[in-house]
């Protein structure tokens, strides 16, 4: 089993959709999640930080469930813009070694 | 502008050779990590470094070599051992290891021909 597991999809949705994307990780342990977005053939972009209090920033939402150690993000609206590679990373922590991304979530909006 | 710098951008290698990417940050960070893309594929993770003239192996060291003299710069050798060198290699780096978000150079794609 991965450390960190995401289905692959592609998710194909239309404008305006509302879009959600899981990621469950293996550890524990681990102390920190990231959503990155990766457009095709350019390097992975930060796109928010998961807290167990979930955040919001504009269309996006993460939200991070450590009993069931999984992390999710949700798009509402989305925009053609959106149309990307979405990667989650989980971190064990300070000194306890490497960061751990998923291998992606294709999404593709259509008009 | 703070960032983190690779290059080149495109590289082409004949097999057999030893090449050398460069990746270079300004933004003091202590770690930094290289990762290898293949197409289709998520980042597979090569080699780390949390502090200078530290690094480890990840999981898909062999065929590789670093180095990490100087706090800003992280040069990648992918050696002709690596039995299948093209991809596109990604460099990056984070405050501290394993905790804080990691910012990513623009990558290079690496050609064997």
């Amino acid at each position: 089993r991965k450390e960190v597991e995401q289905d692959p999809g592609p998710f194909n949705v239309p404008e305006g959709a509302t879009v959600a994307f899981n990621c469950t990780y293996s550890n524990s342990a681990s102390q920190s999640f990231f959503w990155y977005r990766q457009d095709c053939r350019k390097e992975p972009k930060l796109l928010m930080s998961v807290y167990s209090s979930g955040n919001e920033d504009g269309r996006f939402t993460a939200q991070l469930n450590r009993a069931s150690q999984y992390i999710s993000l949700l798009i509402r609206d989305s925009k053609l813009s959106d149309s990307a590679t979405y990667l989650c990373v989980v971190n064990m922590g300070t000194n306890a070694g490497k960061s751990t991304f998923g291998d992606g979530t294709t999404l593709t909006v259509k008009p | 502008d703070g960032g983190i710098t690779q290059s080149p951008k495109y590289l082409f290698r004949k097999e057999g050779q030893n090449v050398t990417l460069s990746c270079e940050q300004n933004l003091n960070h202590d770690a930094m990590y290289w990762y290898r893309q293949d197409p289709g594929q998520g980042l597979r993770l090569i080699y780390y470094s949390q502090i200078v003239n530290d690094f480890q192996k990840g999981d898909i060291a062999e065929g590789y070599s670093v180095s990490r003299e100087k706090k800003e710069s992280f040069p990648l050798t992918v050696t002709s051992a690596q039995k299948n060198p093209t991809a596109f290699y990604l460099c990056a780096s984070s405050m501290q290891q394993g905790y804080t978000e990691a910012f990513f150079g623009q990558g290079t794609r690496l050609t064997v021909v």
